[in-house]
């Protein structure tokens, strides 16, 4: 168990909606990144807050968006859902750019 | 050219034989270099990172950095069917955790009984 939780687990939603992924990283943590895993295009980082703030972004589209609370938990949300979306998104925290822990994604299947 | 390329396999060996996993980059700002291994629907989890050139060895695990040829190594000695899983190198240029980690796609590796 890396102590990174990761809600909900399987998600299974319709083009063009909506969905938030949700994410409580390692305790004490305050780095916390999202990427997105498909068959073709691997791990693909998305975006990094560090204790509340953006401080990196990689491939992630406009119809995607994150933030983390005071409380360190983070969520993605995807919305004007399309085929193309349906991926494994992982949440990972970490302490330092040496390690990262990653959770046990969620499935995201858009039909 | 992606910045990090990674042989996708399937690599399929028998129980003892000695495995080689490889990456190639393109941006000679990494500085961190990791390797990662996934279960089948499970989250990545980290086995090794190094720092700079060099090797780094973790029971049968072994890591070797050559950052003059933008290559780094992955070898496991005496594999079992337990190490069947996919192993994703990882970089990071380590700029104070600005820079997060960029992946390979990751190589399927079986081990045989």
């Amino acid at each position: 168990d890396s102590g990174v939780t990761q809600t909900p687990k399987h998600l299974i939603t319709a083009t063009g909606q909506r969905v938030t992924l949700r994410c409580s990283p390692r305790s004490g943590d305050l780095s916390v990144y999202w990427y997105q895993q498909s068959l073709d295009q691997g791990l693909q980082f998305l975006i990094q807050y560090y204790n509340g703030e953006e401080r990196a972004k990689g491939n992630i589209l406009e119809r995607f968006s994150a933030q983390q609370f005071p409380d360190l938990h983070s969520e993605l949300n995807l919305s004007s859902l399309e085929l193309g979306d349906s991926a494994l998104y992982f949440c990972a925290s970490s302490a330092s750019e040496l390690e990262a822990f990653f959770g046990q994604g969620t499935r995201l299947t858009v039909v | 050219q992606k910045e990090v390329e990674q042989d996708p396999g399937p690599l399929s060996v028998p129980e003892g034989a000695i495995v080689s996993l490889n990456c190639t980059y393109s941006n000679s700002a990494f500085q961190y270099f990791m390797w990662y291994r996934q279960y089948s629907r499970k989250g990545p989890e980290l086995l090794m990172y190094t720092y700079s050139s060099g090797n780094k060895e973790d029971g049968r695990f072994t890591a070797q950095v050559d950052k003059s040829s933008k290559y780094i190594s992955l070898f496991i000695r005496d594999s079992q069917p337990s190490d069947s899983a996919t192993y994703l190198c990882a970089m990071s240029e380590g700029n104070s955790g600005n820079t997060p980690l960029v992946f390979g796609k990751g190589t399927r590796l079986s081990v045989i009984a």
